[in-house]
């Protein structure tokens, strides 16, 4: 099946730094990829639909200049954490849906693990 | 405004028994729905869906039921295995088959299968 990954893993970081997480659809082109972010013991927040060549669209309350989104080619979005402070460490997971597939169906990405110290 | 609610946290069941997950919304222009299995540090792996034109649909020992009207919508798994043990989030989608459609979640409800 289609196959999303996410680079790094996880990552720690000092506060005031910027952080880059980059999302790749291995076997499919993804015009569209998301991105979410998941507090502990807490639901999945949709942060940023990442368009391939536009500008990403933000969810409400999200702030763009923040959390900056590129999405450069069809395998490739990248989300960058600008200026990192601990309350941005989190977990964040990237989806992106394979237009071509039967089922239309989104796939996830297994997260990334910020740590702001 | 919480458009997908899921209002058991948590679920404890006995191993062979029927586990019974449970799901609100509240935006009727939903279309699609979908559950999803998650453990801690990973992206949520899908497990199973229904579009609103259908009110049950069935893969193993998961189905899906979509009560329209009463805009709920409920997991079966049957019979519950250790293995089910687990974050169950229900999730929806308008316009699905538009490729900027948004799955929105629900706060996840963990479920304990014990033997």
């Amino acid at each position: 099946g289609a196959v999303v990954s996410q680079h790094p893993s996880r990552v720690i970081c000092k506060s005031g730094t910027s952080v880059k997480i980059e999302c790749r659809s291995l076997d499919f082109q993804a015009t569209t990829m998301f991105w979410y972010r998941q507090f502990p013991k807490q639901s999945l927040m949709l942060m940023a639909t990442s368009n391939e060549g536009s500008k990403a669209t933000y969810e409400q309350g999200v702030e763009k200049d923040k959390f900056l989104i590129n999405h450069a080619s069809l395998t490739l979005s990248t989300l960058t954490v600008t200026s990192a402070h601990p309350e941005d460490s989190s977990f964040y997971i990237c989806s992106a849906r394979d237009p071509a597939g039967v089922s239309y169906e989104q796939y996830f990405g297994p997260g990334t693990r910020l740590t702001v110290t | 405004d919480q458009q997908v609610k899921q209002n058991s946290p948590s679920l404890s069941v006995q191993e062979g028994r029927i586990s019974i997950l449970n799901c609100d919304y509240t935006n009727s222009m939903f279309d699609y729905f979908l559950w999803y299995k998650k453990y801690p540090a990973e992206g949520p792996t899908f497990l199973i869906s229904i579009s609103s034109i259908k009110d049950k649909n069935e893969d193993g020992r998961f189905t899906v039921f979509l009560n329209k009207s009463a805009k709920h919508l409920s997991l079966h798994i049957v019979p519950s295995q250790p293995g089910d043990s687990a974050v169950y989030f229900c999730a929806a989608s308008a316009n699905w088959y538009s490729s900027a459609s948004k799955i929105i979640f629900g706060s996840g409800t963990r479920l304990s299968i014990r033997p």
